[in-house]
């Protein structure tokens, strides 16, 4: 079965890094395109951007240009948002889009969910 | 690129129907058939209940459908039940070069 497993949670001071991993497993990993969502306490869900895990191909969100980065390995895709602030605390989840080889833009599976505080 | 907009809370009573709208502009769900309903229980991650409009993954009640016209979809959840309390999203695909946005969010209360 298709599963989407996120490292633990993170607590950051302003102006630092973040990496967060999403481990998939139960289907070939580089047929779907993985996004990453982040979701502020109480707040609505925000789309960061995606990545083709089969060339490593990148979109991101204006928003976060600059300051994010997504990369991936054999089986496992890493966001990495830096210059960190304050109103960067939220749940960051991996999302796999539902769509074999493109973008459909919607999420058929989910991670559990990264919490990334920051704060001084 | 603004949220799409959904009303803050539904409520209804278990049987009953409600409907849910998502409403946007013409960037996005009105020129889009990649609109998607997420359901979010607290403190887990959504799930995917409707894509493209009004297609429904498998595993999904068929209590859940979607429609659309012009720039708003449509949740109706037919036979409320007490677990359909939740959170629920609608996404759609935009022409802007924010790809992909989110409505606020709608509360779902079963009385």
């Amino acid at each position: 079965q298709v599963q989407l497993v996120q490292s633990g949670a993170e607590v950051k001071k302003p102006g630092a890094s973040v990496k967060v991993s999403c481990k998939a497993s139960g289907y070939t990993f580089t047929g779907f395109y993985m996004h990453w969502v982040r979701q502020a306490p109480g707040q609505g869900l925000e789309w960061m951007g995606w990545i083709n895990p089969r060339s490593g191909g990148t979109k991101y969100d204006p928003k976060f240009q600059g300051r994010v980065t997504m990369t991936r390995d054999t089986s496992t895709v890493y966001m990495e948002l830096s210059s960190l602030r304050s109103d960067d605390t939220a749940v960051y989840y991996c999302m796999r889009d539902g769509a074999k080889y493109s973008t459909g833009w919607y999420g058929d599976f989910w991670g559990q969910g990264t919490l990334v505080t920051v704060s001084s | 690129q603004s949220a799409l907009t959904q009303p803050a809370s539904v409520s209804g009573s278990p049987g009953q129907s409600i409907t849910i709208s998502c409403t946007g502009t013409g960037s996005d769900v009105g020129n889009s058939n990649h609109v998607s309903w997420y359901q979010q229980h607290p403190g887990k991650a959504p799930k995917l209940i409707i894509y493209d409009v009004s297609n429904r993954p498998l595993g999904v009640s068929n209590r859940f459908s979607g429609s659309k016209s012009g720039n708003t979809a449509s949740l109706t959840i037919s036979g409320l039940q007490a677990e359909d309390e939740a959170d629920f999203f609608c996404t759609s695909y935009t022409s802007t070069d924010t790809p992909l946005v989110f409505g606020i969010g709608t509360k779902v209360t079963v009385l």
